[in-house]
């Protein structure tokens, strides 16, 4: 069955401290897909990442990095030097891909709060 | 560039009403899902339109039932509400069937009093 696990709840950091979100999958299938999404107090989930199962490269973005293994199923995401701007709840999702457009599953989410 | 919109914003219904939802997908987007986000939960699928028609359904009872409209807009509608179906409804749109990351609106608060 696919699962996405998010062990961490919440996560409280000052100001240009480095924090890792942790996200862990389950699913039986070879090709997939995940995600990060932010979600800001404005309800709307933001975009951030995609990465398909047959790519391992980690990816950095600005002060944003991903961790991808699959030998341990985990997908983590790195904020480095941390502001505020970067409070926010954090959701990884998965989805497995046999057709185009499956439904994404997401975990329960990371809420981050940055203080200054 | 409009993202996706939807609307109301924020919605009051009592318990056995029926609500319909509304989303309006990113110019050039033709694919629309819905979510439902509990509170302190991750979104979960109730399922998604493309061309018109139901693509793919989450687990979710039958009380919960769409449509899209040739325009690619959308509409969710809830009968016969109950307390638990309390929560916010994300649309989420796409341009075909891709995994380009679904852009998300910012979603309809329903409470069930």
């Amino acid at each position: 069955a696919q699962k996405v696990t998010q062990a961490q709840t919440e996560i409280s950091v000052v100001e240009k401290e480095d924090v890792t979100l942790d996200c862990v999958y389950e699913t039986r299938d070879t090709t997939y897909y995940l995600f990060w999404y932010k979600q800001p107090p404005s309800g709307e989930l933001v975009f951030l990442i995609r990465r398909n199962s047959f790519d391992e490269q980690n990816e950095i973005s600005g002060r944003y990095s991903w961790n991808f293994q699959k030998s341990t199923s985990s997908f983590n995401f790195t904020i480095t030097a941390s502001q505020v701007v970067d409070s926010a709840v954090y959701f990884c999702a998965l989805s497995e891909a046999e057709q185009a457009g499956t439904a994404l599953i997401f975990g329960k989410g990371t809420t981050l709060s940055v203080s200054s | 560039d409009a993202g996706v919109t939807q609307s109301p914003t924020h919605l009051i219904k009592t318990r056995g009403q029926q609500v319909t939802l509304r989303c309006s997908p990113k110019s050039g987007h033709d694919t629309v899902s819905w979510y439902q986000q509990a509170l302190g939960q991750g979104p979960q699928f109730i399922f998604q339109y493309y061309e018109e028609e139901e693509r793919q359904r989450g687990n979710f009872p039958d009380r919960f039932s769409g449509h899209q409209f040739p325009n690619y807009s959308s509409e969710l509608n809830v009968n016969a509400l109950l307390l638990g179906d309390s929560a916010l409804y994300l649309c989420a749109s796409s341009p075909g069937r891709t995994y380009y990351g679904y852009t998300f609106g910012s979603g309809t608060r329903l409470t069930v009093v």
